[in-house]
């Protein structure tokens, strides 16, 4: 298993444009994650599943943002009519988890997304 | 809430220990500590499950104190490569779902 992986690493787009970026978890994790992060700030959460079902979408997140994780394997976040503000790196991260605890949490190297 | 870490900063020599604390207004069911280098993706160290958990990984070890719901890391005799960023990450239930956040981090600074 090669990890967690992210596509592209790097997204530089035109303010208003559509943007999505792809995460592979590794296949025996049932979470996924998305979270994203700025200069100098902690990942920030953004949202989670549990196998295919969405469980939870940060209140921080607008409806421009939206994520998939179709058949419970790879994920997509897509972020709509970029903003200036949407600039930062997008993390993915994947675990294994049973009840309330995290297991070999993983994460990917990232997207980073530029708006310009 | 996220978890607030302390030290924000921190300096070192080469060879001199640190410790970062991680201290959570919510009930904390399990710590994770992470390190992340400018520019990475942040790299899993060690996991604490219960209360009263030790680990230890080379001359990085950790503590967690499930009552005071805290947890703290001790990196001992630093080297150059301890250089980062350290986050604590922990799961958070909020209205039966459990979702994973980080603390505020703390810098590392090792010179030589």
């Amino acid at each position: 298993d090669t990890g967690v992986s992210q596509d592209p690493r790097h997204k530089i787009t035109k303010r208003g444009q559509n943007v999505t970026f792809r995460c592979d978890p590794i296949s025996e994790h049932n979470r996924l994650y998305w979270y994203r992060q700025t200069l100098g700030q902690g990942p920030e959460f953004l949202t989670y599943f549990q196998n295919e079902a969405q469980l939870e979408k940060s209140r921080l997140l607008s409806d421009r943002f939206s994520a998939e994780r179709p058949k419970g394997s790879f994920s997509t976040l897509e972020i709509q009519r970029t903003e200036q503000g949407d600039s930062a790196m997008y993390l993915c991260a994947s675990s294994w988890s049973r009840d309330r605890f995290n297991y070999g949490y993983t994460f990917g190297s990232g997207t980073r997304l530029t708006v310009v | 809430q996220q978890p607030v870490q302390s030290p924000q900063a921190v300096i070192l020599r080469e060879g001199e220990d640190a410790v970062i604390n991680c201290s959570s207004s919510k009930a904390l069911y399990s710590v994770h500590w992470y390190r992340q280098k400018h520019g990475e993706a942040p790299v899993f160290l060690m996991i604490l499950l219960k209360g009263g958990e030790q680990k230890g990984h080379e001359k990085i070890s950790a503590s967690f104190n499930e009552k005071k719901q805290q947890s703290s890391l001790y990196l001992t005799a630093s080297q150059l490569s301890y250089s980062g960023t350290y986050f604590c990450g922990t799961d958070r239930s909020d209205s039966g779902t459990y979702k994973y956040i980080f603390g505020t981090g703390t810098r590392l600074k090792v010179l030589a």
